[in-house]
């Protein structure tokens, strides 16, 4: 069974960055038919997909027009998980942070496992 | 961009009752591009159909997915107390690649 564990600070400044990991149990962040997502929702943008990372021989990333200039997605094999940064933020960044895994197959566009959620605050 | 409309907003419903969620898409989605997720207060969203039709891994047969095209909808044929949450539908984009959400409808308790 698949677990994902969210690991973060819950309160960053404005104009500083957003760390967070999520570990990964139960498969692989090098996985050939998966792809690890964030995503995060707040009430007023409601659920909003932010980008994801996936191995194809290589790794790809792909990142939502939204926050295309600020965030950055990583894995990391040796510790298994992955990680999102997100730089410059402003209190629209508040929010619950989710990751997710999806399969990357042909065929199937969806998120079938979900971490917990972590609500990050941007506020001095 | 694909823009999801749900409705209604909130649906207020018995236990036993049937329920129909209704989700339509600013332009055509692929049958294969379209979710449906539940979520409950404090928890992250659930898997419940792919590919507009399909059940995920464990979900009751309850609940069922129809549609095609711009409309797509989520039916709950006959409520449990565990079923009042909020739904949302999902879609995917090819190019560039991504996911987009819908606003959500509440199914509470009438």
């Amino acid at each position: 069974q698949v677990h994902l564990q969210l690991s973060g600070p819950g309160l960053v400044k404005p104009s500083q960055t957003l760390s967070l990991t999520c570990a990964i149990s139960g498969d692989s962040v090098s996985s050939n038919t998966a792809a690890w997502n964030w995503i995060r929702q707040s009430p007023s943008r409601g659920l909003e997909w932010l980008g994801r990372t996936y191995y194809r021989s290589k790794w790809y990333n792909d990142y939502a027009a939204s926050v295309k200039s600020r965030i950055t997605i990583n894995p990391d094999t040796s510790k298994n998980q992955f990680s999102l940064q997100l730089n410059s933020v402003t209190p629209e960044d508040t929010a619950v942070y989710y990751c997710g895994r999806g399969p990357v197959v042909v065929g199937y566009y969806y998120i079938d496992v979900w971490g917990k959620g972590t609500t990050v605050t941007v506020s001095s | 961009e694909i823009v999801l409309t749900q409705s209604p907003g909130t649906l207020s419903l018995s236990p036993g009752e049937r329920a129909t969620l209704s989700c339509r898409a600013s332009q055509s989605v692929s049958s294969s591009y379209l979710a449906w997720y539940q979520q409950k207060p404090g928890q992250a969203p659930r898997l419940l159909i792919y590919s507009a039709s399909s059940r995920a891994s464990g979900i009751p047969d309850r609940f069922s997915g129809s549609g095609s095209g711009t409309d797509f909808i989520l039916t709950i044929s006959r409520l449990e107390p565990e079923d009042f949450a909020v739904y949302y539908c999902q879609q995917y984009d090819s190019s560039p690649p991504g996911f987009t959400f819908g606003p959500g409808t509440k199914v509470d308790i009438k």
